[in-house]
């Protein structure tokens, strides 16, 4: 079963505005992470945030966690077109075997 | 990051008829997972692929539908079995290179889109 929602399942923004996604999961975490899959290819790994940790950045990415909510939100600035994919979070249920339970997604579409 | 390739890349079948998809990386790993993914919709977790032991499945998931081999550390095949057009997925493995000091990322390979007639 899918481990968490993401929030809202599609975004269409304008180049240059800000794109936020939420993501709730249901278990206790070892760590959150964040990919990106653009037209049904493979998965690319965007960021990681562990349990322990409130927000993390790399480069145009904010990712914060609230594990009392059980939530987390990915924000991309600034966006581009080329950012226009679909954005997935996932957990490990507390595991540390490596396995990662996704959820839905979030289709985001940047318009030039 | 790791280099995983998957074959074949994409494939049309007919019902009843199996497929094996195999998953090579390019460089010795402890696990390999696999994951489908229906349809406009999100990753499932199929299974875990270990060298040297039966593969753990996940729940919804059976070793006859979906027979899985590791026969090395850097190899893996999944084979689905008795194809239905529900079967009709995008079939990803990946893993966690060992040499690599974020173990908790994941690789991915570039996917193997089925279509079942």
């Amino acid at each position: 079963s899918q481990q968490g929602e993401e929030d809202p399942q599609a975004l269409s923004i304008q180049e240059g505005e800000n794109a936020t996604m939420n993501c709730s999961y249901k278990t206790s975490i070892n760590n959150l992470q964040w990919y990106r899959q653009n037209s049904g290819r493979g998965l690319v790994h965007l960021i990681l945030i562990r349990s322990n940790e409130r927000e993390k950045h790399s480069g145009r990415l904010r990712v914060t966690l609230d594990t009392s909510k059980k939530s987390s939100s990915l924000l991309i600035t600034a966006s581009r077109a080329a950012d226009t994919a679909s954005y997935f979070c996932a957990t490990d249920r507390g595991s540390t075997l490596g396995r990662l339970y996704f959820g839905r997604g979030t289709q985001l579409t940047v318009w030039p | 990051s790791a280099v995983i390739s998957q074959k074949p890349s994409r494939d049309i079948c007919q019902r009843g008829t199996s497929l094996t998809i195999q998953c090579q990386v390019d460089s010795q790993v402890t696990m390999m997972f696999w994951y489908r993914q229906q349809p406009g919709q999100s990753l499932t977790l199929i299974a875990t692929a270990n060298q040297g032991s039966e593969a753990t499945y996940e729940s919804g998931f059976v070793i006859d539908k979906f027979p899985i081999s590791r026969p090395n550390l850097t190899f893996s095949t999944l084979t689905v079995s008795n194809m239905s057009p529900e079967d009709s997925s995008i079939y990803l493995c990946s893993t966690t290179p060992r040499r690599l000091a974020r173990t908790d990322t994941q690789y991915f390979g570039p996917g193997t889109r089925l279509t079942v007639l």
